[in-house]
C-alpha cells in the first residue's frame, strides 16, 4: 500500500530552527508538497518539490530525495505564528495525492 | 478576493437526513476535489473532477455523491447521513502546473 510517514507531533522555541521529516512509500512519484494548517484553518501551500535538492523560500527550505523516498520541511527564526500543522502529501503515478496526517507543531516562548 | 467559498461553515444533521455541502471558486481552475479529514488522519478523498462534466471516485466514495455542470461550482451530497460522516470537509481547486491546491475554509459537519 502507499504510505506517508511524518511525526504526529514536534515542540521548539521561538527563534530556534527545526526540521520536519517525511518519509514516503507511494506507487510511483510525481512531487512532493508541504502545506501548512493552523488549527481550525483550510491548509495553504508552502512547497513544491519534484526533482532532488533544496528549495528556499524565505524561512522555510523543503528538500527532497527520491531514491530515499524522503523530504524535510525546514523552518528557520521561528516564530509564534508557526504554530501549526505541517502536511506532507505525495503525488503518485496516477496523479493522485497521498497525505500525511500532519506533524503539529507547538513553538514555545 | 479570489478563491473558494464553501457553505455552510458548521451544520448539525440528524442521521438519515441529507444534506448538500457547497463549493464554489472563481479562479476558473480546472480540477476540483472534496476532501474529508479526521483527527490523526491524513486527509482524503471522497470525490473529485478533472473539469466540467466529469467526475471521478476518491479513496471514500461511499454514501457521497457529486456533480459538476459547470467550471466553477462542485456540491458534495449526503443522501442519507451517519454517524461516521462527521468530520471536516474541504473543497480544493488546482490549476497551475505544479498542481497545487487551493482550499475552501472548510465545512464542519456533525451527524447525530
Amino acid at each position: 500500500g502507499q504510505n506517508i510517514d511524518q511525526p504526529t507531533e514536534m515542540t521548539a522555541t521561538e527563534g530556534a530552527i527545526v526540521q520536519i521529516n517525511c518519509t514516503y512509500q507511494t506507487s510511483g512519484f510525481n512531487g512532493l508538497f508541504w502545506y501548512q494548517q493552523h488549527a481550525g484553518e483550510a491548509p495553504t501551500f508552502l512547497s513544491y518539490n519534484v526533482l532532488d535538492g533544496l528549495e528556499e523560500k524565505g524561512r522555510f527550505s523543503s528538500f527532497l530525495s527520491r531514491s530515499k523516498g524522503y523530504s524535510y520541511l525546514l523552518l528557520k527564526e521561528l516564530q509564534m505564528k508557526d504554530s501549526a500543522s505541517y502536511l506532507c502529501a505525495v503525488r503518485d503515478r496516477n496523479y493522485q495525492l497521498i497525505w500525511g496526517a500532519g506533524t503539529k507543531l507547538i513553538i514555545k516562548p | 478576493t479570489a478563491g473558494i467559498t464553501q457553505a455552510p461553515t458548521s451544520q448539525i444533521l440528524a442521521a438519515g437526513r441529507s444534506m448538500t455541502l457547497r463549493c464554489t471558486q472563481d479562479m476558473r481552475h480546472n480540477a476540483m476535489y472534496w476532501y474529508r479529514q479526521d483527527l490523526g488522519l491524513g486527509l482524503r478523498l471522497i470525490h473529485y473532477s478533472n473539469t466540467a462534466g466529469t467526475t471521478g471516485k476518491g479513496e471514500v466514495p461511499d454514501g457521497y455523491s457529486v456533480s459538476r455542470a459547470n467550471t466553477d461550482d462542485f456540491p458534495l451530497t449526503l443522501a442519507s447521513a451517519v454517524p461516521s460522516q462527521t468530520s471536516v470537509y474541504f473543497c480544493a481547486s488546482s490549476g497551475t502546473s505544479s498542481g497545487e491546491l487551493f482550499f475552501g475554509e472548510g465545512s464542519r459537519l456533525t451527524v447525530l
